[in-house]
């Protein structure tokens, strides 16, 4: 089965200083991969997402992402945050080759001060 | 592209009573949607599948007769909360895919209050 880690339930930094979030995942399949951010009472954006090809992957609102199959991570980095990133963010796995049901991680919750 | 709208947004209702709740795809055929349960400050849990035209697929302790899923075309999934209660109060979170290539279009969500 596959499961999703994020080893921070919480970052705070100051703003425009680099930030790292960190996402591990679990299977024993190939698998996609997601980063996506979530504002106050609202649904769903995907930041990005890596399906194959190169390992590094460029998303919106500046942020990337790099997967690496040996450390089965996808962490999440953004050299220059903005007070406007503060939100929350779920990285997820789904099943290549299946229906695409996502796991998420337990979100971490990104807090940019000023 | 790939628009997914809910509706309500929010919704209170008493206990006891059923609300349904709306998942458009706007822009594209879903064959797949999906709903999720989000509670405060905690990440979405998914609570059934749907294919269009097919009976939805529930995860293990969903109460498949307490949330009725329909998905009865290509554009539309409805969630019904039926007979509900103050516990089933929530976030309610939908997505759609138009193919099995991995991505999901997610919905605004719907605020669930159960009074």
């Amino acid at each position: 089965a596959q499961s999703v880690t994020q080893l921070d339930s919480q970052v705070p930094v100051f703003e425009e200083a680099p930030v790292e979030l960190r996402c591990n995942y679990s299977s024993s399949v190939s698998v996609y991969l997601f980063w996506y951010v979530q504002y106050p009472n609202q649904g769903l954006q995907l930041l990005l997402k890596y399906l194959s090809g190169s390992t590094l992957v460029k998303g919106i609102n500046g942020f990337e992402a790099e997967f690496n199959k040996s450390q089965t991570s996808f962490h999440l980095r953004k050299p220059s945050v903005h007070i406007s990133d503060t939100a929350e963010y779920f990285c997820a796995v789904s099943v290549s080759g299946g229906y695409n049901k996502l796991i998420f991680g337990a979100g971490t919750r990104l807090a940019v001060h000023p | 592209g790939a628009v997914v709208s809910q509706h309500p947004s929010r919704v209170i209702c008493k206990s006891g009573t059923s609300v349904k709740i709306e998942c458009r795809s706007l822009d594209f055929q879903a064959t797949t949607m999906f709903w999720y349960r989000q509670f405060p400050k905690q990440s979405l849990m998914l609570m059934a599948t749907s294919n269009e035209g097919s009976k939805a697929t529930y995860e293990q302790g969903v109460e498949k007769d307490k949330f009725l899923i329909n998905h009865a075309s290509l554009t539309l999934s409805t969630l019904t909360v039926t007979s509900a209660h103050p516990e089933d109060s929530s976030f309610y979170i939908c997505s759609a895919s138009s193919s099995g290539g991995g991505e999901q279009y997610f919905g605004p969500g719907t605020r669930l209050t159960v009074t």
